[in-house]
């Protein structure tokens, strides 16, 4: 099972890219790394998972270098309905292999 | 409609009660798992089920207990509640992975747990 890293919190303002960092220096050949949004009182909901390079959809990006040893998560222009805990997660099949850490806290402030 | 929905979503509780968490999907996916979320600790696996007649411990199973009652419907269970079990509970049903892809998982409201 990867080990994950990400800042614990993150401050930011309206307008602004949120860029966040996850270290997996022991990433498996097989493995993912898909993130997590999660709003107070919600449960987590699915933005974005790839494979190496970068992927992106109508809510962020994700950029995996090639060593995959860490990913960004990026989020354009936040606004304060982007304040949430953003889960990185690492792994190569189901959710029982997987693990939600305590994740990183983006406040957005106007 | 929510495709995730679980009840109730507040309860109090007695230290030593039964208490029944209850879990409905209209998302017709096999996968439901259990999850209880607790302040700067993230989400933690409690049961899983992958269909009908498969059910699975995960990370922190003691003092817990599920049923399966149907694909939809996946029930999680405190035999004898005791206040550390006060936390945010969560279902989760997940599609079977792409090729190469991990699974996605779609999470219930949650329900909020105080064992007194």
């Amino acid at each position: 099972l990867a080990k994950t890293t990400q800042p614990i919190s993150m401050d930011s303002y309206e307008g602004q890219e949120v860029n966040i960092t996850c270290s997996h220096n022991n990433i498996a050949t097989n493995d993912y790394i898909t993130w997590y949004q999660q709003f107070p009182s919600q449960g987590p909901r699915f933005i974005i998972q790839g494979y190496k390079t970068k992927v992106t959809n109508e809510v962020a990006s994700l950029f995996i270098p090639a060593d995959r040893k860490s990913s960004t998560l990026s989020l354009p222009r936040v606004s304060l309905s982007d304040t949430a805990v953003y889960y990185c997660l690492v792994g190569e099949r189901l959710p029982d292999k997987l693990s939600f850490g305590a994740g990183t806290t983006v406040t957005v402030r106007a | 409609d929510a495709d995730v929905t679980q009840t109730p979503r507040n309860r109090i509780t007695k230290t030593g009660k039964r208490i029944m968490l209850e879990c409905s999907q209209t998302k017709g996916h096999d996968r439901m798992y259990w999850y209880r979320q607790d302040p700067g600790l993230g989400l933690r696996l409690i049961y899983y089920s992958f269909d009908v007649k498969d059910i699975n411990k995960g990370e922190i199973s003691d003092g817990y207990s599920v049923s399966r009652q149907a694909q939809a419907k996946f029930s999680l269970s405190l035999e004898s509640a005791i206040p550390n079990q006060t936390a945010l509970y969560f279902c989760a049903t997940s599609e079977p992975y792409r090729a190469g892809g991990t699974d996605t998982q779609y999470f219930g409201p949650g329900t909020r747990l105080t064992v007194l």
